[in-house]
């Protein structure tokens, strides 16, 4: 089974503070993602990857960035942490097979931020 | 730009029943759709793919089917049980911009005993 972890559940950050969100996946993914979810706007994509040090921009990567030096690793990092950046954070990974996009997304448990 | 709309936002039925969940979508340009369930504080668990080219996909007591012309999927439970309460979102892979699933808000779902 693929598996998609997050470094924390919960974390509680200060405002200012640089926050690094870490997400692992096992089963050697080309593509990873970072979602934000909140109540009423549902998933929006902050950034993507589809390979090892390659970034793209989702539809709102204003405050983020990302770092992937691993394969297995995306990294989403928050420069200076606001209040309006406190949300569930959910990283997903899939398989990148070339002219096949019948490929399933998994997504790991989710990191819960708050930002005081 | 593709939008993604799913109907109710809840839905409270008793334990047995059969229930449809509704998912429509702007844009037919689309690869697949995709069925997650998503239990309260937690991540996306994917429950059925369908291609394009495809009408439908069942596991188990679940069943989607694919209107890709009129813009709309349909997730149907079977003899719904209290386990099968969480919330359940519809997304899309569009043409554009490709890389990217394009979400639904979802439909939180409750089974009473």
């Amino acid at each position: 089974d693929v598996k998609v972890t997050q470094s924390s559940r919960y974390l509680v950050k200060r405002t200012g503070e640089k926050v690094f969100l870490e997400c692992v996946q096992d089963m050697d993914h080309e593509n990873m993602f970072w979602y934000r979810q909140d109540p009423g706007l549902g998933l929006r994509l902050i950034y993507f990857s589809y390979d090892v040090k390659m970034k793209e921009k989702g539809d709102i990567p204003e405050g983020y960035s990302v770092s992937r030096e691993k394969k297995e690793r995306f990294s989403l990092i928050l420069e200076s942490a606001s209040t309006n950046q406190t949300s569930m954070y959910l990283c997903a990974s899939r398989p990148g097979t070339s002219g096949v996009w019948t490929d399933t997304q998994y997504f790991g448990p989710g990191t819960r931020l708050t930002v005081l | 730009k593709q939008e993604v709309t799913q109907i109710p936002a809840a839905l409270s039925v008793p334990e047995g029943e059969n229930l449809v969940l509704n998912c429509s979508f702007t844009d037919s340009a689309i690869y697949n759709l995709q069925w997650f369930r998503q239990d309260p504080g937690k991540g996306l668990t994917s429950l059925l793919l369908i291609q394009s080219s495809q009408r439908e996909q069942t596991s188990g007591r679940l069943n989607a089917s694919l209107d890709k012309s009129s813009g709309r999927s349909t997730l149907y439970i079977a003899a719904s049980q209290p386990g099968d309460s969480a919330t359940y979102l519809c997304a899309v892979r569009p043409h554009t911009g490709f890389q990217k699933l394009v979400f639904g808000t979802g439909t939180r779902l409750l089974v009473s005993p």
